[in-house]
C-alpha cells in the first residue's frame, strides 16, 4: 500500500532558528509531492508542491522543500522561523495512476517559542 | 474570491441517526474531493467527483457512506446509521480539474461528533 511517513509528530523550535520537517513516501512509480499547513481552526493551505523539474521547490512564507528520489524523501525547511509559523504541517503524495487523490502523512506539529 | 465553504461547521448527532454534510466548491472548479480527518491523523481520501460523476469512491469505508453532486457544483456527503467511530472532521476540497498535480483547495471542515 502507498504510504507517507512523517517521522516527527512534534517539533519544538525557538523563533529565528532553522527547522526541517521530514517526510518520506513509499513508491515504485512517479509521484507528485505536496506540503500543506493547517493553522488552528482553519482549512489546509498549500505551502508548495513538486511536479517535475528542479528538485528544490520554493513555496510561500519562506518555506522550501527538496525532492530526493533515491531516498524517497521530500523534507520541508525554513532557515528562520517565526511565531506565526506555529501550525500543523502535512506532507501529501499523489501517485501516478490514482488520479489526483492525495495520500497524507499523520502531520508534524511545529511549535515555535520565544 | 470565495473559497470552499462547508456547512455545518459542527454537527452533533446520536448513534444511529442520519446526517448530511454540505460542500460548496470554488466557482468553476470541476473536481471535488471529500476527506476524513480523525484526531491526530492526516486526512484520508473518501471520494472524488469530476463533474457530476463519482470518479473514484474507493475510500468510502462502507455502504453507510454516500455522496452526490447532482449539478456538478455543490456536493453532499450522507452518512446513514451513524456510529461513534464516524466522529471526525470531514474535509472538502476542490480543484480546477482532476489533472494530477493540480492544487486542491480545502474548506474549513465539518466537525462531526456522534454520541
Amino acid at each position: 500500500a502507498q504510504s507517507v511517513t512523517q517521522l516527527d509528530s512534534q517539533v519544538p523550535v525557538f523563533e529565528e532558528a532553522p527547522v526541517e520537517l521530514r517526510c518520506n513516501y513509499s513508491s515504485s512509480v512517479s509521484v507528485y509531492l505536496f506540503w500543506y499547513v493547517q493553522y488552528p481552526n482553519q482549512g489546509l493551505q498549500l505551502l508548495l508542491k513538486y511536479l517535475s523539474g528542479s528538485t528544490l521547490v520554493k513555496g510561500i512564507n519562506g518555506f522550501e522543500a527538496e525532492f530526493n528520489k533515491s531516498q524517497t524523501s521530500f523534507h520541508l525547511r525554513k532557515p528562520s522561523v517565526h511565531i506565526s509559523d506555529t501550525a500543523e504541517y502535512f506532507c501529501a503524495v499523489s501517485y501516478t495512476g490514482t488520479a489526483s487523490k492525495l495520500t497524507f502523512g499523520t502531520g508534524t506539529r511545529l511549535q515555535v517559542t520565544l | 474570491g470565495a473559497g470552499v465553504s462547508q456547512t455545518p461547521s459542527n454537527k452533533v448527532t446520536e448513534k444511529g441517526k442520519y446526517v448530511e454534510l454540505r460542500c460548496d466548491p470554488i466557482s468553476g472548479h470541476t473536481a471535488l474531493y471529500w476527506y476524513r480527518q480523525s484526531l491526530g491523523q492526516g486526512p484520508e481520501f473518501l471520494i472524488y467527483f469530476q463533474g457530476t460523476g463519482a470518479a473514484d469512491d474507493s475510500g468510502l469505508p462502507n455502504d453507510r457512506f454516500f455522496a452526490v453532486r447532482p449539478e456538478g457544483s455543490v456536493s453532499t456527503l450522507k452518512i446513514q446509521r451513524t456510529e461513534r467511530g464516524d466522529s471526525a472532521v470531514y474535509l472538502c476540497a476542490s480543484s480546477f480539474n482532476s489533472r494530477q498535480g493540480g492544487t486542491q483547495y480545502f474548506g474549513p471542515g465539518t466537525r462531526l461528533l456522534v454520541l
